[in-house]
């Protein structure tokens, strides 16, 4: 079945920093990579998604790389802000298709020092 | 449009008992997956139902179970509670499956003691 890694676990950055969060997976089949944002003691929010027909996508200072061939896909977050503090899961679905299910990674636990 | 709801948000009960968890998705939306939530383990998928039918399966033991109603809405049933089934045990819906956006509830909280 399909494995997803996340690292780092942890990361902390200065204010206006760029913070980076990199997974990779293991089911080359896999073709739907959403990222989740929960804060503490709230539920995950869906944040950005990428499909496996698109290298890259954008919104506003957040953006999703993913590189097929590797197997691996980042989250880029640029000029960071303390409201960014919250931990980030990555999640591939597994054997691709809608009648898949998601696999996440163990997340990352970000924060951000004014 | 009204977000995924759950029921009740907090639960305690005693290693033995049964628990039934409530899970209503966003209007529309026809699948309702559930995840286990603990600080060791994050994330883990239980199941997944979609039209009234469970459509995928996770990693867990029988005792975990769950059926979906003709208007989407979902249970899970945990019997035969243990310890280590205290966790944040949260459902997400979305319109046809995982390849799809999916929005979480806000969780219900599970303690056994």
């Amino acid at each position: 079945g399909e494995n997803v890694e996340q690292h780092p676990s942890t990361l902390s950055v200065q204010e206006g920093d760029s913070a980076v969060i990199k997974c990779t997976y293991s089911d080359s089949a896999s073709n739907y990579f959403p990222w989740y944002k929960q804060e503490l003691g709230k539920r995950p929010q869906l944040i950005i998604d990428i499909r496996s027909n698109v290298g890259e996508k954008k919104d506003q200072r957040i953006a999703v790389t993913l590189n097929k061939t590797a197997k691996h896909f980042s989250l880029h977050i640029t000029e960071t802000q303390p409201e960014d503090s919250a931990v980030y899961f990555c999640a591939a679905v597994e054997d691709g298709g809608s009648q898949g299910n998601l696999i996440f990674g163990k997340g990352t636990k970000l924060s951000v020092k004014p | 449009k009204a977000g995924v709801t759950q029921t009740p948000r907090y639960l305690i009960k005693t290693r033995g008992q049964q628990v039934t968890l409530s899970c209503s998705p966003i209007s529309g939306h026809r699948s309702v997956s559930w995840y286990q939530q603990t600080p060791g383990q994050g994330l883990q998928f239980l199941f997944e139902y979609f039209s009234e039918t469970q459509r995928n399966k996770g990693n867990f033991p029988g005792r975990f179970s769950g059926r979906q109603f003709s208007n989407s809405r979902s249970e899970m049933n945990v019997s035969t509670l243990e310890l280590g089934d205290s966790a944040l045990y949260l459902c997400a819906s979305s319109w046809q499956g995982a390849s799809y956006e999916q929005y979480f509830g806000p969780g219900t909280r599970l303690t056994v003691t």
